[in-house]
């Protein structure tokens, strides 16, 4: 079965600061990684997603991911988090290529504090 | 409207009654997913429609647990005899049909469910 592992539940961070948010999946043939972000009090919405070429994928909001196959991981990173990147945000992986069933991570809380 | 609408938003329940929860895909969505946030945890996939073929129902949790769609528009999930257990976000997502385009979901705020 697929699984999917974000190593931090919380990541508080000062405003300006660059941050990481650390994602790792079960290893599969086919990979296709997904970062998805929940503000408060919202549905949540696609950030960002890995299907195939470059392993260095910009997602909206200066947000952007590296995928690193020998490591099957897919960190997260923004260089510099305002206080609006405040919001809940999910790693998700399907090894099906049809969306039917994404695994989603447990998701990590950002805090970015003035 | 333009998005995944789901209701109720909130929802307070008494152990063992039953509880509907409904979602209102985007137009032209025929792909809808059914999944469980439980708190501090991931989501958890309880079962997804594709257009008029059979549903994939291997996530639902146990035969308490129901869901319907008519067509291509309004999905209901049905729990009954509600458990304490079943207390989490119910969250809806639809996309256009899962063969052309790949894990780009739309989701709804989700509807909170708290058993007493």
């Amino acid at each position: 079965a697929q699984s999917v592992t974000q190593l931090d539940s919380q990541v508080p961070v000062f405003e300006e600061a660059p941050v990481e948010l650390r994602c790792n999946y079960s290893s599969s043939v086919s990979v296709y990684l997904f970062w998805y972000v929940q503000y408060p009090n919202q549905g949540l919405q696609l950030l960002l997603k890995y299907l195939s070429g470059s392993t260095l994928v910009k997602g909206i909001n200066g947000f952007e991911a590296e995928f690193n196959k020998s490591q099957t991981s897919f960190h997260l990173r923004k260089p510099s988090v305002h206080i609006s990147d405040t919001a809940e945000y999910f790693c998700a992986h399907d090894s099906s290529g049809s969306a039917r069933q994404l695994t989603f991570g447990s998701g990590t809380q950002l805090t970015v504090l003035p | 409207g333009a998005g995944v609408s789901q209701s109720p938003s909130n929802k307070v329940t008494e152990k063992g009654k039953d509880v509907e929860l409904r979602c209102d895909p985007i137009s032209g969505h025929t792909a809808l997913y059914w999944y469980r946030q439980r708190l501090g945890q991931g989501l958890e996939f309880l079962i997804y429609f594709q257009g008029n073929s059979a549903p994939d129902k291997s996530g639902l949790p146990s035969d308490r647990f129901s869901a319907e769609r008519t067509g291509e528009s309004v999905s209901t999930l049905t729990i009954q005899r509600t458990q304490q257990e079943d207390s989490a976000v119910y969250l809806c997502a639809s996309s256009f049909p899962s063969g052309q385009t790949t894990g780009e979901l739309f989701f709804g705020e989700g509807s909170r469910l708290t058993v007493l």
